[in-house]
């Protein structure tokens, strides 16, 4: 089974620390997600990665930025946290290509920023 | 804005009863995809119809897909209190968009 694991699952930072979410997935997917979601506003794309160092802004890539250094690793980066970014963050994989045809999420990381 | 929209937004039925959702979606699209979240953790896909395809069973899943209409259902059959969760569409075309999901309650 393909496995995608998120580092933490809860994390509490403060206002205006850097804040690090890491994503692995072990089946060498080239598609990688980060995803925010929040009540009443659904998943929200934030930034998605095709391939090794490439990433492709989503609909609200401001106050994140990514890295793909490696094939399985994905991290989001809070550059400054602030308190509108409390929310469950998911990473998600898939396999290559146009058509997304099913994507594998991570168990989700709660942040909340204080 | 949520450009998927899924109804009821809430279902409550007891153990062994049928449960169905909708979603409908605005651009055309290559499939849908139908995902479930238990709570507070993350989605799991559970069937794919494609834009040529009307109908789709899986165990006790049953999709349908209806592109004039720009919508599709999920049923769910024989329910268990183990289906309790959130079930998400996802309609596939230029970008996957997320429906607001619709919480079912599978009361034992």
């Amino acid at each position: 089974d393909v496995k995608v694991t998120q580092s933490s699952r809860y994390l509490v930072k403060r206002t205006g620390e850097k804040v690090f979410l890491e994503c692995v997935q072990d089946m060498d997917h080239e598609n990688m997600f980060w995803y925010r979601q929040d009540p009443g506003l659904g998943l929200r794309l934030i930034y998605f990665s095709y391939d090794v160092k490439m990433k492709e802004k989503g609909d609200i890539p401001e106050g994140y930025s990514v890295s793909r250094e490696k094939k399985e690793r994905f991290s989001l980066i809070l550059e400054s946290a602030s308190t509108n970014q409390t929310s469950m963050y998911l990473c998600a994989s898939a396999i290559g290509g146009l058509v997304r045809e099913k994507l594998f999420f991570g168990s989700g990381t709660q942040l909340s920023v204080l | 804005s949520q450009q998927g929209e899924e109804d009821p937004q809430a279902l409550s039925i007891q153990e062994g009863e049928n449960a169905t959702m909708n979603c409908s979606y605005k651009t055309s699209i290559n499939n849908l995809q139908w995902y479930r979240q238990n709570s507070g953790r993350g989605l799991v896909h559970l069937i794919l119809i494609r834009s040529n395809e009307r109908e789709k069973h899986s165990g006790r899943l049953r999709v349908t897909l209806d592109t004039s209409k720009k919508s599709s259902s999920l049923l769910i059959t024989a329910s268990r209190a183990a289906d309790t969760a959130s079930y998400f569409c996802v309609s596939a075309g230029n970008k996957l968009t997320f429906g607001g999901g619709t919480r079912v309650l599978v009361k034992p």
